[in-house]
């Protein structure tokens, strides 16, 4: 069993501050990583991939990957509460499969 | 990236009916998926529906209760049959662009099915 597991959450930070959201793997052959972020009654909505160890920034996002320790983090700076939403993880392990995390729910106080 | 339009975006359906949802991408594209969200739950890949070949079904889901069609490159269609309250969920079509494990999977809006 594939498994990708994230904190459930509510993880709450203030607006501004950094919102640190984690996520490990249990498949050491996992290629492709990504972040979607889901607002509550709507679709997944992709924000980030990453497929090499190291960081890859867009914006206010930084996606970490790192393989060796079967993790990936997602970074958001400047939190806003617009970024209040419930954020999954997803694991590719071949080209077909896709696995999802169970999602942090983040709350950013104004 | 990929537009994706799915009709209806919801709809309230009796018990031991069907429903069928239709799935419509801006582009072509090669695998298309079906996923489940049940309420506070993340989500659950039903099939994968690659077009000139039959769906491929993931563990606890059936053909009979999801019949799947996928007639062209930029649709796809769900049936979910014979309908019981614990269908109620929303229903997700999701395409892949890109190659080989260089890629990105987009989502549609979703149909949220109530069965009273």
């Amino acid at each position: 069993q594939k498994e990708v597991e994230q904190n459930s959450g509510p993880l709450s930070v203030p607006e501004g501050a950094i919102a640190s959201l984690n996520c490990t793997y249990s498949d050491r052959g996992s290629q492709s990583f990504f972040w979607y972020r889901q607002y509550s009654g709507k679709s997944p909505e992709l924000i980030m991939f990453i497929y090499s160890n190291g960081d890859k920034e867009d914006g206010r996002f930084t996606a970490q990957l790192n393989k060796a320790s079967q993790y990936v983090s997602l970074l958001i700076r400047d939190s806003q509460p617009s970024d209040s939403a419930t954020y999954l993880c997803a694991v590719s392990y071949n080209f077909n499969k896709f696995y999802f995390g169970s999602g942090t729910k983040l709350n950013v106080k104004p | 990236s990929a537009v994706i339009s799915q009709k209806p975006s919801r709809d309230i359906c009796q018990r031991g009916t069907s429903l069928t949802i239709q799935c419509q991408v801006d582009s072509q594209v090669t695998m298309m998926f079906w996923y489940r969200q049940q309420p506070g739950q993340s989500l659950t890949l039903i099939a994968t529906a690659n077009q000139g070949s039959e769906a491929t079904y993931e563990s606890g889901f059936v053909i009979d209760k999801f019949p799947i069609s996928r007639p062209n490159l930029t649709f796809s269609t769900l049936t979910v049959s014979n309908l019981s309250p614990e269908d109620s969920s929303i229903y997700l079509c999701s395409v892949r662009v890109g190659a080989g494990y260089l890629y990105e999977q987009y989502f549609g809006p979703g149909t949220r099915l109530t069965v009273t």
